[in-house]
């Protein structure tokens, strides 16, 4: 697509439930980032994968949070036994950059979930 | 540790008034790139400019023009000439060497007509 498409965009989930997070990069970009956004605050790093490696998961908050990106492509936030601090919006970027420096990166609109 | 720090929580303008967004960071590295972003309320960011630590040129594009002092460790986003479009809210950003941006609180900008 033209842009980094995530899904869903509204997730509402009671505490205890598990959820997976769905983000589209944009095609054939290398570098694909994961970021938490708390309401009225700035996104905060969670992790960072170069084509299908993870090479950065030091921002994931706990062991309820996995991200994968099996074939360098798609890739899935999943979060267990949701708790009410994980609402927030998260946001997934793409970059065809190796890392954040050496160009911009895309964002897509966000998935806002809401723990209940 | 690194810190980006934007004082100016929300900033209310009328259209045509010039706008400064202040952006202040902490870094102990030599080596490091600024960035600001806009993030509409459509929410997806929007990447405005990038500078590293060895460019204190101050960039003019359009509207826009970023004021970078390493002195004072700041990096400064003025609007000329503010239009309704403009309204977002506005992200300082800082990285290092590392993966990750380090992002400010974001400030508010709403501009009327």
């Amino acid at each position: 697509g033209a842009g980094v498409s995530q899904s869903p965009r509204y997730k509402v989930a009671k505490r205890g439930q598990d959820v997976a997070l769905r983000c589209d990069p944009i095609s054939g970009h290398v570098s694909l980032f994961w970021y938490q956004q708390a309401l009225g605050q700035g996104p905060e790093f969670l992790t960072y994968f170069q084509n299908e490696a993870q090479l950065d998961k030091s921002g994931l908050p706990s062991d309820r949070f996995f991200a994968e990106r099996p074939e360098g492509s798609v890739s899935t936030l999943k979060i267990q036994r949701t708790q009410q601090e994980d609402s927030a919006v998260y946001l997934c970027a793409s970059s065809s950059y190796r890392g954040p420096n050496t160009g911009e990166l895309f964002f897509g609109e966000g998935s806002r979930l809401t723990v209940l | 540790a690194q810190k980006v720090t934007q004082a100016q929580t929300e900033i209310s303008v009328v259209e045509k008034e010039d706008v400064t967004l202040d952006c202040v960071y902490e870094t102990r590295d030599t080596t490091y790139y600024l960035f600001w972003y806009k993030q509409p309320p459509s929410g997806e960011l929007v990447f405005l400019i990038r500078r590293n630590s060895f460019d204190e040129q101050n960039e003019i594009s359009g509207r826009y023009s970023w004021n970078f002092q390493k002195s004072t460790s700041s990096f400064n986003f003025t609007i000329t000439a503010s239009q309704v479009v403009d309204s977002a809210v506005y992200f300082c950003a800082l990285s290092d060497n590392t993966d990750k941006l380090i992002f400010g609180t974001g400030t508010r900008l709403q501009v009327f007509p």
